[in-house]
């Protein structure tokens, strides 16, 4: 199967700090990988979608200069939460689409922030 | 723009007895995918079933199975001889066969009785 990891799966971060979370498709080449957040007993949200080697898209409300997305390689996207604060404490998930659509996404574990 | 609608926040089921989990989209688009995904307590999203809007025939997945009427734009998943490792939150989603985007309902909290 395919899979996709997320580290780190719990931060916790001060005020004004900025924190990284990493996503990797460990077992395929992920050519757009997605990033949402969830609040508890609440649906995804989407914020962005990342594709290798251009600039992540980011959906209406998501403010980009906050939330930073990178995906560097193939296999590899990572968001940055910059000058955390602590409305920022979410749940954080990507998801990553192979380059063959099967119309299947695989997602990661999550990561819990919460900002202090 | 796609919307997935899932009206029932919470449901309650029998161990061993059968639950429907009730789904309904709109969409203009002739070309695209429905899913059941589950996120039990550790959080991790598992697609349980898929659907393609081009096939006829409703997916089956072991215990679980789909009721796709595509004129009435509705996406049912069925779970069959419940199990306790069925309580779970379940997202059905949409997925545009032009894009890669996922379009998720609310969600349903089903519980599993012992």
């Amino acid at each position: 199967g395919a899979v996709v990891s997320q580290h780190p799966s719990r931060v916790i971060c001060k005020s004004g700090t900025s924190v990284k979370i990493e996503c990797r498709s460990l077992d395929f080449q992920a050519t757009t990988m997605f990033w949402y957040r969830q609040f508890p007993k609440k649906s995804l949200m989407l914020m962005a979608t990342s594709n290798e080697g251009s600039k992540a898209t980011y959906e209406q409300g998501v403010e980009k200069d906050k939330f930073l997305i990178n995906h560097a390689s193939l296999t590899l996207s990572t968001l940055t939460v910059t000058s955390a604060h602590p409305e920022d404490s979410s749940f954080y998930i990507c998801s990553a689409r192979r380059r063959t659509n099967t119309g299947e996404l695989f997602f990661g574990e999550g990561s819990r922030l919460t900002v202090l | 723009a796609q919307t997935v609608t899932q009206s029932q926040p919470e449901m309650s089921v029998q161990e061993a007895e059968t639950v429907t989990l009730s789904c309904t989209y709109d969409t203009s688009e002739s070309d695209y995918y429905l899913f059941w995904y589950k996120q039990p307590p550790s959080r991790q999203m598992i697609l349980v079933i898929r659907q393609e809007a081009y096939k006829q025939q409703n997916a089956t997945e072991n215990r679980f199975s789909v009721n796709f009427q595509k004129a009435a734009k509705s996406f049912s998943l069925k779970i069959s001889d419940s199990q306790l490792g069925d309580a779970a939150m379940y997202f059905c989603a949409y997925k545009s066969g032009a894009n890669s985007k996922l379009t998720f309902g609310k969600g349903i909290t089903l519980s599993v009785r012992p």
